[in-house]
């Protein structure tokens, strides 16, 4: 059972360059999410997907785009990639309530220069 | 804005030993839920144990077990009988609002053989 999975792995960049993080779930939930890992602050939520056909901001949007295309697919693009968009990126999907636990990805480990 | 932090940024432990990871929390919230996730080396987020705030009594798996003082709001993570395989970041996350998840800096714990 593959959960979430995530593409690619590992990213260089130049500053400027754009580039789409691609996501899929296969556990049919209807929530999916966007987070950046940065030492020592935690994840912090990017955009989220509360279902099919909606997406809006989390706690850092800015520079950031997403498309949920289906219920299984959820990606996240940065137009024109900055230096401080280096990071570990995570998607997430989860059942809908507050007590659903989120479920991730292995991460993409994303560099711009 | 709820925050969740976690005071020790690293911890170590003697193998078949126990420690205590400590997760506080500022919410004005009476309906919440609380997690704990593992991250190994492999990146990978591992969903370890969560709590719902209206429950008195404390979550348990298995070796893992949480001291919920809901009146301090504090969260901690007790790992009886620690493993090798324990060694990872240890993160504490709080849910109330639908799909918004707050993640603390994270613990890395070290296990001694």
């Amino acid at each position: 059972n593959a959960g979430v999975t995530q593409t690619p792995k590992f990213q260089v960049l130049k500053t400027g360059q754009s580039m789409t993080l691609q996501c899929a779930q296969d556990m049919n939930h209807n929530s999916m999410y966007w987070y950046r890992q940065d030492p020592g602050m935690g994840l912090r939520l990017i955009y989220y997907s509360a279902s099919e056909g909606t997406t809006d901001k989390g706690e850092v949007p800015n520079g950031y785009n997403v498309s949920r295309l289906n219920k299984r697919e959820f990606s996240l693009r940065l137009e024109s990639a900055a230096p401080s968009q280096t990071s570990v990126y995570f998607c997430a999907s989860s059942e809908t309530g507050n007590d659903q636990p989120q479920h991730f990805g292995d991460g993409t480990r994303l560099s711009i220069l | 804005a709820q925050t969740v932090t976690q005071s020790q940024p690293e911890m170590s432990v003697q193998e078949a030993e126990t420690v205590t990871l400590s997760c506080t929390y500022d919410t004005s919230e009476s309906d919440y839920y609380l997690f704990w996730y593992k991250q190994p080396p492999s990146r990978q987020m591992i969903l370890v144990i969560r709590q719902e705030a209206y429950k008195q009594q404390n979550a348990t798996e298995n070796r893992f077990s949480v001291n919920f003082q809901k009146a301090a709001k504090s969260f901690s993570l007790k790992i009886s009988d620690s493993q090798l395989g324990d060694a990872a970041m240890y993160f504490c996350a709080y849910r109330s609002a639908p799909f918004f998840m707050r993640f603390g800096a994270g613990t890395r714990l070290t296990v001694k053989p």
